[in-house]
């Protein structure tokens, strides 16, 4: 089976700029989670999808934004872009009901820089 | 706010050594501690997900324990080798579809 896969692998964009990353988990994942990681913090939650459901959101601005498409595929978006948006964004996928209690299967991550 | 705390923050041991890690968590609408190993340049890779008090976890050589009670969670390296060498993370599952990361145990083993 495929891994989690993540595009794109790198972005720079500029402050106020927008961006959408796309995380499409293993085939049969209906869960996908979203988590951004910056020097000296864990893994920080943003959300978690099933089903096209948003079930969950992290202490985040309304600036990050995502959505799940019928295929679980996932996509985020970040608008108005600040410095502090730089970071690692990894998306996980569960194949079960309960992100609490199923294993995480990590992609690779895209690597936000802003300028 | 829900903390998860790890410790030590970093550690450094001799190839062969044996090591241990911490975490700690709320005691309360407890779910399931997850251990994930995370190598630079990698994905985190799941290691164990355990769901009752007393579990122990077994993977070669690294194994865990549980106590959901006063909320913590050893994790256990026998005879740590280079290729160890990773980010240990532990996470936090209650009942509201999400996990919560610890910051980490940063492991070097020296060849």
């Amino acid at each position: 089976k495929a891994g989690v896969t993540q595009t794109p692998r790198y972005l720079i964009k500029t402050r106020g700029q927008q961006v959408t990353l796309s995380c499409s988990p293993i085939s049969g994942h209906r869960s996908v989670s979203w988590y951004q990681q910056t020097p000296g913090q864990g893994l920080q939650f943003l959300f978690e999808y099933f089903s096209e459901t948003q079930r969950n959101k992290g202490n985040f601005p309304g600036r990050f934004s995502g959505r799940q498409f019928s295929n679980s595929r996932s996509e985020m978006n970040v608008s108005t872009l600040e410095l502090g948006d730089s970071a690692l964004y990894l998306c996980a996928s569960s194949g079960g009901l309960g992100v609490s209690t199923d294993t995480q299967y990590f992609g690779p991550g895209t690597r936000l820089t802003v300028l | 706010i829900l903390n998860v705390e790890q410790s030590p923050q970093s550690l450094h041991v001799q190839e062969g050594d044996s090591t241990n890690f911490t975490c700690s968590f709320p005691s309360s609408n407890f779910y399931a501690l997850h251990w994930y190993r995370w190598e630079t340049a990698k994905s985190p890779e799941a290691l164990f997900v355990m769901t009752l008090n007393g579990d122990e976890k077994k993977k070669g050589r690294i194994s865990a324990t549980l106590n959901t009670k006063e909320g913590y969670s050893y994790l256990y390296i026998k005879g740590s080798q280079p290729e160890d060498s990773a980010t240990y993370l532990c996470a936090f599952g209650g009942s509201n579809y999400k996990l919560t990361f610890g910051k980490g145990t940063l492991l070097t083993v020296n060849p």
